[in-house]
């Protein structure tokens, strides 16, 4: 099973409109989580990462976690056709202040429509 | 500051040859990671070095597979025998530390023919 699931596996939004994606771990090892963006043709791009409870706002994106679910949503107001990508949630274990493996979900492709 | 570098972006083999991936990490990063993309298996954590060490390889084929790290300033991916099920985007990435983002590369994509 995979340990970490997104859905939708796709979704459509009118530009300006509003996006919410979802990520669902079952491994409660994960301690952090981040929010990667990958254009066609180019590698995943981080996002915005969120490690406690709650939400983090960075300009039209908005993460928040709960870390009894082990849940983590991504929203995007005022959509871009720039917005158009494949997104990734993924999460690592704690491994005390060092670098460790990140576990990506399966992606979510958001189009933009104008 | 270049990012993480990739050579080649794409490369073409023949069933049976090996084929050597490069990645250089940006400079001052602990950790560089391998990933393999698929449409079917999405991203797929390969291998990662820390501080030049083998740290994990869980997701490597045993077989074919190896990665290293001689240097800081660079690892490679070298597959043997390459096989069609191999074709992929290869995706190297590098981080500073825990809880700071991870930097990818712009993948070389491998085909297998």
């Amino acid at each position: 099973q995979q340990k970490v699931q997104q859905s939708p596996e796709s979704l459509s939004v009118p530009e300006g409109g509003m996006a919410s994606l979802n990520c669902t771990s079952s491994d409660r090892n994960f301690q952090y989580f981040w929010w990667y963006r990958q254009h066609s043709g180019e590698g995943p791009k981080a996002l915005m990462s969120i490690f406690s409870d709650g939400d983090k706002k960075e300009g039209r994106f908005t993460a928040h976690l709960n870390k009894a679910s082990l849940h983590v949503s991504l929203h995007i107001r005022d959509s871009q056709p720039s917005d158009s990508a494949l997104y990734f949630c993924a999460a690592s274990e704690h491994t005390g202040g060092l670098s460790g493996k990140l576990t990506f979900g399966e992606g979510t492709q958001v189009t933009v429509i104008s | 500051n270049a990012g993480v570098i990739q050579t080649p972006r794409h490369k073409v083999t023949g069933k049976g040859q090996e084929a050597t991936l490069w990645c250089e990490p940006i400079s001052g990063h602990s950790a560089v990671f391998w990933y393999r993309q698929t449409i079917v298996q999405g991203l797929e954590f390969l291998t990662y070095f820390r501080n030049q060490a083998p740290i994990d390889d869980s997701g490597m084929p045993k077989e074919r597979f190896s990665a290293q790290m001689p240097n800081q300033s660079h690892s490679t991916l070298k597959i043997q025998s390459t096989q069609p099920q191999d074709s992929a985007v290869y995706l190297c990435a590098s981080s500073p530390g825990q809880n700071s983002d991870y930097t990818f590369g712009s993948g070389t994509r491998l085909l297998v023919i």
